[in-house]
């Protein structure tokens, strides 16, 4: 049975530290790998969506890789701002395309 | 606005009295699913729907049940609420599971039950 871990479950730095967030999967028979942002109240924002073919994907300050064969994720922030405030959620869509979330690394950046 | 709606936002009930949250998205996309959020567990599939009158059990079905009779909405019926279904809950739609699209999810409801 597939299981997604995040380490840290929270983690708080001072504002403009790079920081990395780490997923880990169990089954590396994942289809795909997708990162969110959720705010309190609101629901999930994609962040980024990295196939099971690639290794990284980029969007901005942000960068996500891909180890399959190892079962790990990672999410690098950088020049981290008070706005990036927010719980940060992995999932992995296995093989049933079923979406198996993480329980989240919740980031405050202080200013 | 490309969106996934869910009402109501927030609920207090109480044990035994049937309601329905509603969930509506204007991206005419053909996956659509429930899961709900609670402390320590993470979000956790309740049912999806792969396409207009095609549903299937998540991994925590029990107590609930869906419908998908147009492709834009996806209603989640518990028939007889208990307390053990207090949580935050999440619609999601996407273009596909078969498609490496991302998921698009609603603000979320929040069901208490007394």
């Amino acid at each position: 049975k597939q299981e997604v871990t995040q380490i840290p479950a929270a983690l708080s730095v001072p504002e403009g530290e790079n920081l990395v967030l780490n997923c880990s999967f169990t089954d590396s028979a994942i289809y795909n790998l997708q990162w969110f942002r959720q705010d309190p109240g609101k629901g999930l924002t994609s962040l980024l969506l990295i196939q099971s073919s690639q290794r990284e994907q980029t969007s901005g300050r942000l960068n996500a890789s891909l180890d399959k064969s190892s079962g790990r994720s990672t999410l690098y922030i950088a020049a981290s701002q008070p706005g990036d405030s927010a719980t940060y959620l992995c999932a992995v869509r296995d093989s049933s395309y079923k979406l198996i979330f993480g329980s989240g690394t919740r980031l405050l950046v202080r200013p | 606005e490309a969106q996934v709606t869910q009402n109501p936002r927030y609920l207090i009930t109480v044990t035994g009295k049937k309601l329905t949250v509603t969930c509506s998205q204007n991206m005419n996309h053909e996956y659509m699913s429930w899961y709900r959020q609670d402390p320590g567990l993470g979000l956790r599939q309740i049912y999806y729907s792969m396409n207009v009158e095609v549903t299937d059990k998540g991994d925590v079905p029990e107590g609930y049940k869906v419908s998908r009779k147009e492709k834009r909405n996806f209603p989640l019926i518990l028939e007889s609420p208990s307390p053990n279904q207090t949580s935050l809950y999440f619609c999601a739609s996407s273009l596909s599971p078969r498609h490496d699209q991302p998921q698009h999810f609603g603000d979320g409801t929040r069901l208490s039950i007394l």
